[in-house]
C-alpha cells in the first residue's frame, strides 16, 4: 500500500535554508508533489517532479528525488517568515487514477 | 486562473442535521473533483473521487450513505454530510482537476463543527 512519511516539525532562522524530507513506499509513483498549507486554508501547490527526474529547481525551491531510496526533499533557500506553514508531500501512483496520497505534513516555523 | 471555491467556509450545526458543502471551479471545467477530510494537525485523507455525471468513487471506510456526493455539472460538486455527529467535525477540502495536465487545484476548505 501507499505510505508517505514526513518529520513533524522543523524550526529554522530567517535567512537560513530549510530542508523538508519525505519518504514514500510505492515504487510506482509517477509524480511527487509539494504543497503548502497556511493556517485554516487550503493547499497551495508549490512544485512537483516527475519520477524519472533527480532534481528540479524553481526560484528558491529545490526538489531532490532519490528514487532508489524512495526519498524526496524540498529545500527552501533564504527562508522567510512568510514561509512558516505546514508542508505536505504527496505522491501520485501509476494505475491509481489521479488520486494523491499525502504525507503526514511538516510544520515549518521560521524564527527571526 | 484555476481558482476553486468552497461554500460555506465554516459551519456549526446541531447533531442530527445535514450539512451541504459546495465546491466550485470558478474559471475552468473540472471533470473530476476530489473530497478530502483533514483532522487537526493531521494529513489530508481522500474520501471520494467525484466525476461529472456519474457516481462518486468512495475510499475504503468512507460511508457513501453518510457522505453524499453530487457532481451535477463541470463546475460544481457538493458534499452532504447527513445526520451529522460530533465525530464528523473536521476540515473538509475539495480539489478540482484541470483536464489535460492532471493538476489538482484545492479549495480553501470548510470547517464543520457539529455540536
Amino acid at each position: 500500500g501507499e505510505d508517505v512519511e514526513q518529520s513533524l516539525f522543523l524550526s529554522v532562522r530567517e535567512g537560513d535554508s530549510s530542508v523538508i524530507n519525505c519518504t514514500y513506499t510505492d515504487s510506482s509513483s509517477t509524480y511527487l508533489y509539494w504543497y503548502k498549507q497556511e493556517p485554516g486554508a487550503g493547499l497551495q501547490l508549490l512544485t512537483y517532479i516527475f519520477s524519472n527526474m533527480d532534481m528540479k529547481q524553481d526560484q528558491r525551491l529545490t526538489v531532490l528525488l532519490n528514487k532508489k531510496d524512495k526519498h524526496l526533499s524540498l529545500r527552501i533557500a533564504d527562508t522567510q517568515t512568510g514561509d512558516s506553514a505546514i508542508y505536505f508531500c504527496a505522491e501520485r501512483v501509476g494505475g491509481g487514477g489521479n488520486k494523491l496520497t499525502f504525507g503526514t505534513g511538516t510544520q515549518l516555523k521560521v524564527e527571526l | 486562473g484555476a481558482v476553486v471555491s468552497q461554500h460555506p467556509s465554516w459551519v456549526i450545526c446541531k447533531s442530527g442535521t445535514s450539512v451541504k458543502i459546495e465546491c466550485r471551479s470558478l474559471d475552468f471545467q473540472a471533470t473530476t473533483m476530489f473530497w478530502y477530510r483533514q483532522f487537526p494537525k493531521q494529513s489530508l485523507m481522500l474520501m471520494a473521487t467525484s466525476n461529472e455525471g456519474s457516481k462518486a468513487t468512495y475510499e475504503q471506510g468512507v460511508e457513501k450513505d453518510k457522505f453524499l456526493i453530487n457532481h451535477a455539472s463541470l463546475t460544481l460538486s457538493t458534499l452532504t454530510v447527513t445526520s451529522a455527529h460530533p465525530e464528523d467535525s473536521s476540515f473538509y477540502i475539495c480539489s478540482a482537476e484541470l483536464g489535460g495536465n492532471n493538476e489538482q487545484f484545492f479549495g480553501p476548505g470548510t470547517r464543520l463543527t457539529v455540536l
